[in-house]
This record gives C-alpha cells, structure tokens and sequence, in this order.
C-alpha cells in the first residue's frame, strides 16, 4: 500500500534556486526519511526524521515534519546541477523495518 | 566499505527462462530487502529478510518469484519461468534492525526479458 506520497511529480527550476518537495502520509509513524535516485543508480539515503522532531538540517537539506498533518516537506537550498535526480520519502510500516517508498518527485536543475 | 553489491548488473532473457540476481549486503547489516522498480509501479517491496529469515514475502508477486539467504553475506532472488512483464530494475537494499535505520541500495540489475 502507499503510504508516502511527493508532490510535485515533477519540478524544474534554475541553479541557485531553493526547491521544495512535500510529503503526505497516512498512519502514524515512528519516522521519515528522504532519499535520493539519480537516473540509472540506486537510492541513496539523504536524511531521516523522527516523528518528535519538528526540523532538521544537513548541509543544503532542510526537512520539516509535521506530525498533525502527516506531512513532510524536503527543502533544497542555492541549487546545483548535481541535484537533478529523484527524491522519495520513505515511511516504515507495520512497526518493521519495511519501508514504504512515495513514487518520488523528479527535480531537474537547469545550469 | 564496498556497499551492497549486485550482480549482473544488466540481465536480457528470453521468456521462459529462469533468471537469478545476486546480492551481497553490506557487512555486519541484518536486514536485507528485494525491490522492484517500474515507471508504472514505482519501487515496490518484494520481500525482506531479517537475521537471514524471511520475515514479510507479501510482495512477491507470483509462485515464480522466489529468494533465499543461506547466509548473512549472500542472497538470491530467482525467476522461473521469466515472463515480459517481470522485466525491471531489481534493487537489493541492506540495513540494520529497527524502525530507525536507513537503507542502503545496491546499484540494481535491468532485467529485460524479451
């Protein structure tokens, strides 16, 4: 079942731009994490979130949670060509170790 | 650390062929997890092992599809008989136990069965 879902499906902006993509989820969660796919790889793990967080940074990362909406947004500071790839956030289920993946947002970053 | 490592990294069969992808997880991970990815599903859960046993096979999608982990650096997810549809990016994850551990993705066979 999908648990995560991203919006945009798609966004385009220039270098330098901040980007934001959203997550909204449905059941309660003990966290969140954001990943990274860049076309032909795997995913890489960016940042994960505990649901008694409210923000977290890492670098050009900014992740917000909100428990009360079930939603979550990863914001992309002064963006870079490097950063045209796919996000998706990633939810546990069931109390396991099973992740369930959104379908992603597709960022491309114009030089 | 050499991170997850998958082989083939590309796979063309024919239908009714049987296909076996090879994982090996990072070392000292206990989890390990199969993924398939499509344009039209998304990346999908096929099954996940914890300690080497299988704990949740609810994705796998058919009788065809099977996986193994006779031990904790090595595991196989096999097709047979492959069909055009079961053609995707098969994705090979590790990690530790516990709800707080990220996960760590092999680079992915391209399975193209024709």
């Amino acid at each position: 079942s999908q648990q995560g879902e991203e919006d945009p499906q798609a966004l385009s902006i220039q270098e330098g731009e901040n980007a934001t993509m959203n997550c909204s989820y449905k059941t309660s969660i003990n966290n969140l994490q954001w990943y990274r796919q860049n076309s032909g790889r795997g995913l890489v793990h960016l940042i994960l979130i505990r649901s008694n967080e409210r923000e977290k940074h890492s670098g050009r990362l900014r992740v917000t949670l909100d428990t009360s909406k079930k939603s979550s947004s990863l914001l992309i500071t002064a963006s870079r060509a490097a950063d045209t790839a796919s996000y998706f956030c990633a939810t546990p289920q069931g109390g396991s170790e099973k992740l369930v993946f959104g379908k992603g947002t597709k960022l491309t970053v114009n030089p | 650390d050499a991170g997850v490592i998958q082989s083939p990294r590309h796979e063309v069969t024919e239908m009714g062929q049987e296909v076996t992808l090879r994982c090996k997880p990072i070392s000292g991970h206990n989890s390990l997890f199969w993924y398939r990815q499509t344009m039209m599903r998304g990346l999908e859960l096929l099954i996940y092992f914890n300690n080497n046993v299988p704990i949740d096979d609810s994705g796998m999608p058919e009788d065809r599809f099977s996986a193994k982990m006779p031990n904790a650096s090595f595991s196989t997810l096999k097709i047979q008989p492959s069909e055009p549809r079961d053609s995707a990016v098969y994705f090979c994850a590790s990690g530790g136990t516990g709800l707080s551990y990220e996960q760590y993705f092999g680079p992915g066979t391209r399975l193209t069965v024709t």
